[in-house]
């Protein structure tokens, strides 16, 4: 069963950094890239960052660019994002996301397997 | 503010065919598939449909995708009270080089 448990979430004061991390199970994690999107509370979901299958290629968000950085150990089946700088407007549920029907990051796939999230809240 | 635009609710009563739109633009959904996702409330997102009409394995095919120039659309036909949940499109954007998020849209089954 393909899975996706996400991992590292917490309360944080603004300026300081954490490390999420998801650890995928029951499918060929090196095979696929991987997302990470979040959702405020009572928000909408808004896309953070990507990184393809080898770790080669990333994208990020504006929002987060310069301040987060996503990274995967394909060794350990896990993904990670390193979060510094942290702003009280980061406070979100996290979910780790497979893209799945192709390999590539740009092509036309799909955010198909999702973890079950991880709480980050910014706050002093 | 949302680059992909979507109407904030639509309704429907049992065994109706509503349609969600989703408005975006040429470096958006005129150019890239559209992806639509099903939130039930305090679970995650779950994938409906991707490369715009693309159905997973296991998404019922009264449920459907399309596009129109910079405009998509999500059509549910034979609504359920199991359907009501907010709804989601996204797209890669050639611009930003990056994915993008509608606001969302809350389905009520009346």
């Amino acid at each position: 069963q393909e899975q996706l448990v996400e991992s590292g979430g917490g309360v944080v004061q603004p300026g300081r950094s954490l490390r999420l991390s998801c650890a995928a199970s029951g499918f060929i994690f090196s095979t696929y890239a991987m997302h990470w999107v979040r959702q405020a509370p009572g928000k909408g979901l808004e896309w953070v960052a990507v990184i393809s299958y080898d770790g080669s290629n990333k994208y990020y968000a504006d929002s987060v660019k310069g301040r987060f950085t996503i990274a995967r150990d394909n060794s350990e089946n896990t993904l990670y994002l390193q979060m510094n700088s942290l702003r009280t407007e980061d406070t979100a549920f996290y979910y780790c996301v497979r893209w799945g029907y192709c390999t590539n990051i740009i092509c036309p796939g799909g955010m198909d397997v999702w973890g079950q999230g991880t709480t980050v809240a910014v706050s002093s | 503010q949302s680059v992909l635009t979507q109407p904030p609710s639509a309704s429907g009563t049992p065994g109706q065919r509503v349609s969600i739109s989703c408005s975006g633009s040429s470096s958006n959904i005129g150019r890239n598939g559209i992806s639509w996702f099903q939130q039930l409330p305090g679970t995650a997102p779950k994938l409906l449909m991707y490369s715009t009409h693309q159905r997973p394995s296991g998404v019922p095919d009264r449920i459907s995708g399309s596009k129109s120039g910079t405009s998509a659309s999500l059509a549910i036909s034979g609504l359920q009270s199991e359907d009501e949940a907010d709804y989601y499109c996204a797209a890669w954007d050639d611009s930003l080089n990056g994915w993008v998020f509608g606001g969302g849209t809350k389905l009520t089954v009346l």
